[in-house]
């Protein structure tokens, strides 16, 4: 089974600033089914990304993707205070819906 | 508008058995794969189960097969996890979640089982 690592395990940053979040998985991808999701305290997680770069619905473009293979990047432009959540990556499939175990943006 | 509602959580004693609801509403429900994710208290999310639009296919986590049962309601639009032989590890908010496969799209608040004696 493909095992996702993400890094950092945290992160503090300040509003305005740019958040690079890594995931990497422990065999490739395949045809990119990498997701990212956003999850905020008390609220069920919301999907962000999917095939590792497009956006879905409602996404603003501040968030990005990118990546192939086993080597997948969240990008944050300019963090908005509604930002600061936990964010968690995916490698989606028929079978297998394996979460990486998250990275925490925090308000420094 | 998509509303995925969980039910039937609960305390219950390890050994013992739950048995989850997902009402589906604002959607073609016999139209979309339909999953069961956990989240432990204060852990990551975790992918339990799926089952494909006329329920024919279904997977699940390697740490509840053979104990844990999905199926489907397509009349009903209603999505089941049958739980047996519960362990403390299986404490979690349960959400129910549509998508494609594993890409799930849309999610429930979720429903709270504790396993304990």
């Amino acid at each position: 089974d493909i095992v996702l690592t993400q890094s950092p395990g945290s992160l503090s940053l300040s509003p305005g600033e740019r958040a690079t979040l890594s995931c990497r998985a422990s065999q490739s991808v395949s045809s990119s089914y990498l997701a990212w999701y956003q999850q905020k305290p008390g609220q069920p997680p919301r999907l962000l990304m999917y095939g590792a770069s497009s956006r879905a619905t409602g996404i603003p473009d501040r968030f990005s993707g990118s990546g192939s293979g086993t080597d997948f990047t969240l990008t944050i432009s300019r963090l908005e205070p509604e930002d600061f959540a936990v964010y968690y990556c995916q490698h989606y499939g028929t079978s297998t819906g394996t979460f990486g175990r998250g990275t925490k943006v925090e308000i420094k | 508008e998509v509303q995925l509602v969980e039910s039937g959580g609960g305390l219950v004693q390890p050994g013992g058995s739950l048995r989850l609801s997902c009402a589906a509403s604002g959607f073609t429900f016999g139209a979309y794969w339909m999953n069961w994710v956990r989240q432990a208290p204060g852990k990551g999310l975790e992918w339990v189960a799926n089952i494909r639009q006329d329920g024919s296919e279904k997977y699940y986590v390697d740490s509840v097969k053979g104990r844990f049962t999905i199926s489907r309601d397509n009349a009903e639009n209603s999505m089941y996890l049958q739980m047996n032989n519960l362990r403390a590890e299986d404490t979690a908010l349960y959400y129910c979640a549509r998508g494609y496969l594993t890409l799930l799209r849309d999610w429930g608040q979720g429903t709270l089982v504790t396993v304990s004696s």
